[in-house]
């Protein structure tokens, strides 16, 4: 069974800074997608980045770019730059052939002015 | 155009009373997925549509769950005979299909579920 593990509940970051969100995955397949969601207060998922298993290179989106580390089952993403607005719920999923994502527990964000 | 609407946005039912949860997927989308998210939790699978066609319902919780798409587009999730356990934010969410590639979810807002 497919499994994905984000292992920090909660994390804070001073306005500007820079923070990592960890996340850790568990699959048998070798052609899976991996996606980071953001969901503020409003509910409403967002997706931040994707990242694609085949592809070595670590996907990047202005301010939000991603560690994938393929043999460790490693998917972490960076904040750089952090921002009020980035406050909110992030979600680290997995999606392979079936088609249904797997999700982490999720870990808070708060940002400090 | 337009993303992904749910309707109602809150529900509260009384134990035992029927729910009808509403998904309009982004126009063209082929692909619609149910989701759970109980409080604090990230959001469990519960079925997935490719147009009217139900190719995975593995996550539905009982058989007092029942969600439909008869031509393809809206689809509604069915509650029957609620209880406190289906309290929970119900997420609907739309994809492309594009062969040999996994197409991103894009979800709506949400319903909140409160049974009583």
């Amino acid at each position: 069974a497919q499994t994905v593990t984000q292992s920090q509940p909660e994390m804070s970051v001073q306005e500007a800074e820079t923070v990592t969100l960890s996340c850790t995955y568990d699959t048998s397949e070798s052609d899976y997608y991996l996606f980071w969601y953001k969901q503020p207060p409003s509910r409403q998922m967002i997706l931040v980045i994707r990242q694609e298993a085949y592809k070595q290179q670590n996907a990047t989106e202005n301010r939000f770019s991603v560690n994938f580390q393929k043999a460790a089952k490693s998917f972490s993403l960076k904040i750089s730059d952090s921002q009020l607005g980035d406050a909110a719920m992030y979600f680290c999923a997995c999606l392979q052939g079936a088609q249904k994502l797997v999700f982490g527990q999720g870990t808070r964000l708060t940002i400090n002015p | 155009g337009a993303g992904v609407s749910q309707s109602p946005r809150y529900k509260v039912a009384k134990r035992g009373q029927d729910v009808a949860l509403r998904c309009d997927p982004i126009s063209g989308h082929v692909s619609l997925f149910w989701y759970q998210q109980a409080l604090g939790q990230g959001p469990e699978f519960l079925t997935y549509f490719q147009n009217e066609a139900q190719l995975d319902k593995s996550g539905l919780p009982s058989d007092r769950f029942f969600a439909e798409r008869p031509e393809g587009s809206v689809s509604t999730l069915k509650i029957q005979r609620t209880q406190q356990e289906d309290s929970a934010v119900y997420l609907c969410a739309s994809s492309l299909v594009r062969w040999g590639s996994q197409e991103t979810q894009y979800f709506g807002p949400g319903t909140r579920l409160l049974v009583l």
